[in-house]
């Protein structure tokens, strides 16, 4: 079946470090790729999306690319801030036939300080 | 616009009640999904639907009971609540989940005591 597999976390940063969490995936289609953030005690908020192999999704900073040869699609940002601070979950959904759901990694939580 | 509205936002229940989770889009989305996020768990699939009366099971569906009367409500019903279903629930809608991803409610904080 379908399975998402981020990094470990939690990660602490300083602020206007470089971020990079790992996501990898497995499924028997051709999923789209999602990133999702969790501000506390909210609930999720799509950050970026990509449909395809070698689409880039961006939104607010953060990058991600889909890699079909690594099975990949890691999230990247060149500074980041304190407000950052989230729990961020990576996710796909397969096109193969009427599947409507979404697949979601265990999430990572990052921690920006000052 | 609220988007995906879910009542109610905290709740303490005995062992044993039973109780309904509601959740409500405005977005005339066809797909509506039930989620459980637990720590170290990530969010697992409780059951989701296509449509108005088309509902299917997720990942982790004992327990809990699902109907699709409107395309606008999705109520989750626990039946007999038991202490391992204290847990966050979110509700989430889309217009088509492969491009789209969902868009998801403030979520319900559930304690079964």
């Amino acid at each position: 079946g379908d399975s998402v597999t981020q990094m470990e976390g939690p990660v602490t940063l300083s602020e206007e470090a470089f971020l990079t969490i790992n996501c990898t995936y497995t499924a028997t289609g051709y999923p789209s790729l999602f990133w999702y953030v969790q501000y506390p005690g909210e609930g999720l908020q799509l950050l970026l999306k990509a449909t395809k192999a070698d689409d880039k999704g961006s939104n607010k900073g953060f990058e991600a690319t889909y890699r079909k040869e690594t099975t990949s699609f890691h999230l990247e940002k060149g500074s980041v801030q304190v407000s950052d601070s989230a729990v961020y979950f990576c996710a796909l959904s397969d096109y193969t036939g009427a599947n409507s759901k979404l697949t979601f990694g265990k999430g990572i939580t990052l921690s920006v300080r000052p | 616009n609220a988007g995906v509205t879910q009542t109610p936002k905290f709740q303490v229940l005995k062992t044993g009640q039973s109780m309904t989770l509601q959740c409500a889009q405005d977005m005339n989305h066809e797909y509506m999904s039930w989620y459980r996020q637990d720590p170290g768990m990530g969010l697992r699939l409780i059951h989701y639907s296509v449509g108005a009366g088309i509902t299917d099971q997720g990942e982790v569906p004992n327990g809990y009971n699902v109907s699709r009367s409107t395309t606008e409500d999705f109520p989750l019903r626990l039946l007999s609540a038991a202490p391992s279903q204290t847990s966050v629930y979110f509700c989430a809608s889309s217009s088509g989940p492969g491009v789209h991803g969902y868009t998801f409610g403030s979520g319900t904080r559930l304690t079964v005591v």
